[in-house]
């Protein structure tokens, strides 16, 4: 059973480009979260998803930032006009809920760079 | 004050020491209580979790959550060179917040051969 598979693993990109992240859950797993961690800080929440459905993104930045979890597909973290504070490691859990509560497992992450 | 407090360390340990990692917090609404381990640059992994008060074992890990006192403790025997990594502790509510783990700081940890 794969776990959850985040891709790309690296991202640089310039001062105002567009950052796409994205998430598969494991298989089975309809609810995702979305964590963002910078450097010597622990991990913060952004937003959990379930399929077409934002449940809770008060961690989420009022600006640029979005997020979605389609019907089909992977879920996909936004990030427009991205500037330099943006760069951190940000990681997508999923969890089955239902099955063990709130357990979540975490993918690889996506280490985003802006120059 | 944050409402997850973990000392960051970092912690150096010789082979074979017993380790005690310590999380307190302040939100009474918690729940679930989780430790994960992440190594450098890689995503954590879960290795315990508790519902409510308690102690569970798990090979040579044990964790304890007292809600009295609004803390919790991973306890690592026998420790090894293989767990050196950072570890972070988590706790989440169904019903206050939804979904979501507010997370420790994390502490590093180093066991020395």
């Amino acid at each position: 059973n794969a776990g959850v598979m985040q891709n790309p693993r690296h991202l640089v990109r310039r001062r105002g480009q567009e950052a796409r992240l994205r998430c598969s859950p494991m298989k089975g797993h309809s609810h995702v979260y979305w964590y963002r961690q910078l450097p010597e800080e622990g991990l913060k929440f952004m937003v959990y998803l379930q399929k077409e459905n934002i449940i809770d993104e008060s961690g989420m930045p009022k600006e640029r930032f979005s997020a979605e979890f389609p019907k089909e597909g992977p879920s996909i973290l936004r990030i427009q006009q991205v500037v330099r504070g943006d760069s951190a490691a940000y990681f997508c859990a999923s969890s089955p809920r239902g099955q063990g509560g709130m357990v979540e497992f975490f993918g690889p992450g996506t280490r985003l760079t802006v120059l | 004050q944050k409402e997850v407090e973990q000392d960051p360390g970092p912690l150096s340990v010789p082979e074979g020491a017993i380790v005690s990692l310590n999380c307190t917090y302040s939100n009474s609404a918690f729940q679930y209580f989780m430790w994960y381990r992440q190594y450098s640059r890689k995503g954590p992994e879960l290795l315990m979790y508790t519902y409510s008060s308690g102690n569970k074992e798990d090979g040579r890990f044990t964790a304890q959550v007292d809600k009295s006192s609004k803390y919790i403790s991973l306890f690592i025997r026998d420790s090894q060179p293989s767990d050196s990594a950072t570890y972070l502790c988590a706790m989440g509510s169904l019903y206050n917040q939804g979904g979501k783990l507010i997370f420790g700081q994390g502490t590093e940890l180093s066991v020395k051969p």
